[in-house]
């Protein structure tokens, strides 16, 4: 079945680590794709998205994206975590011919995270 | 600055009872979506709406239903609560047009069915 997958369901860092999230997709063809964070207590807000263009995207606080097409991956990366990273991260994939007009995204299961100070 | 709101934070209702989940967005968004979100699986979707009146059927409708009769609001009904539908649910919204799928959400409503 075509789905978003996110490889690890929970990472647990110390502060200044790296980062590295995997999200691989199964959808042939031309995708848009999203990172969003839920914080502790607050509601899903949007990362970073990717839909042409350079595949390297930045985003909000420090966070990038690299979109490869021939893995179909869109792993999350940042270069130093801090304790205020701790959250749940979900990719998301509009794929082709499915989100019409309406945009759905079909998201992965979630990664938490959680950063230790 | 896009805001959606959802009307309760928190909510524990009976098994059998009718559930009324309320959904207002600002920003005059066509299309709305409802999600339910548990533990390990995500946020799945349970039914969106392109336009007033207009619904479509997610990947779980089961057990839900919605009614959209104005732009800015998007209604998620459970017509007999049951257990199983304990649960986060999530209201989103976004913009038809320029190929701009990023949804907004709500803080989401903690639904438990006694």
């Amino acid at each position: 079945a075509q789905s978003v997958s996110q490889h690890n369901h929970h990472v647990i860092l110390s502060e200044a680590a790296s980062l590295e999230l995997g999200c691989n997709y199964s959808y042939g063809g031309t995708v848009n794709l999203f990172w969003y964070v839920q914080y502790p207590g607050q509601h899903l807000q949007l990362l970073l998205k990717y839909f042409s263009g350079d595949p390297l995207v930045k985003g909000i606080k420090g966070f990038e994206a690299e979109f490869i097409k021939s893995k179909f991956s869109f792993n999350l990366r940042k270069p130093s975590v801090q304790w205020s990273d701790t959250a749940e991260y979900f990719c998301a994939v509009t794929p082709p011919n499915y989100g019409g007009s309406q945009g759905n995204l079909i998201f992965g299961k979630g990664t938490k995270l959680s950063v230790k100070p | 600055d896009v805001k959606v709101t959802q009307s309760s934070r928190y909510l524990v209702k009976r098994t059998g009872e009718k559930v009324f989940l309320e959904c207002v967005q600002d920003m005059d968004h066509e299309n709305m979506f409802w999600y339910r979100q548990d533990p390990g699986l995500g946020l799945r979707l349970i039914y969106f709406s392109y336009d007033v009146k207009m619904k479509e059927k997610g990947d779980i409708p089961e057990g839900y239903s919605v009614s959209r009769e104005k732009k800015e609001r998007f209604s998620l009904i459970l017509e007999s609560a049951s257990t199983n539908q304990t649960s986060m649910y999530l209201c989103a919204s976004s913009f038809t047009g320029g190929l701009n799928y990023e949804q907004y959400f709500g803080p989401g409503t903690r639904l438990t069915v006694t």
